[in-house]
């Protein structure tokens, strides 16, 4: 099983401000990641695939980049609706498609 | 636009088996391209991934869970299906269903909390 890790835990920003979240996996998954947002009482939402390619209506403050072993999530200028916890997920080794513990971006 | 909701019991005793059910709308299940999948989160914790089966009736499971795990479909109905039997403590959560390109899942229900308690 892939085991994939996400730092840091907790990420303290100032709305405006750059947001860059590290996944890394623990062995290859390619670019078969893809990165979800979740807010309180939600369910996930679908941001990023393929390691970089934003799901329909994803607006282009975020980006994906990275294969392999080591990707980032980067939201350009946070918004306050982007105040939230974000998992990545491996898709390239399955059973079973592994998320990450997720990392919580909160307000400064 | 594809919408699920999951539906079942909110409590479940011990040592009995879980049932959940997903509604498709908006789409078919039978369309094809799709996987239709189960995930699970603790409380207050991450994402674990259950299962999913393609409309053609195969199934992949989490190897964790997969003694346990049965995930059907009712084409008919346009619903899919999990069944956990042998439930502890540690199987309380919320379940939520999503459609799965083969891959990322692109649409998800709202999920249900199903409490496991005598």
């Amino acid at each position: 099983e892939i085991v994939m890790t996400q730092s840091p835990a907790t990420l303290s920003v100032s709305p405006g401000e750059r947001a860059t979240l590290s996944c890394r996996a623990s062995q290859s998954v390619s670019s078969n990641l893809a990165w979800y947002q979740q807010k309180p009482g939600q369910a996930p939402r679908l941001l990023i695939y393929g390691a970089s390619t934003r799901a329909t209506g994803i607006p282009a403050r975020f980006s994906g980049s990275g294969s392999g072993t080591e990707f980032t999530l980067t939201i350009s200028s946070l918004q306050s609706e982007d105040f939230a916890v974000y998992y990545c997920q491996q898709y390239n080794n399955w059973p079973p498609r592994t998320f990450g513990p997720g990392t919580k971006v909160d307000i400064k | 636009q594809v919408q699920l909701q999951e539906s079942g019991p909110g409590l479940v005793k011990p040592s009995q088996t879980l049932s959940l059910t997903c509604t498709v709308s908006g789409g078919s299940i039978s369309s094809g391209g799709y996987y239709w999948s189960w995930i699970r989160q603790h409380p207050g914790k991450g994402l674990e991934w259950i299962g999913y089966m393609y409309y053609s009736g195969s199934t992949y499971y989490n190897p964790s869970l997969k003694s346990r795990v049965t995930i059907s479909v009712d084409t008919s109905k346009n619903q899919f299906s999990l069944k956990l039997s042998s439930v502890t403590a540690a199987d309380t959560a919320v379940y939520y269903c999503a459609r799965d390109t083969g891959g990322p899942g692109d649409c998800w229900g709202q999920g249900t909390l199903v409490t496991v308690s005598s």
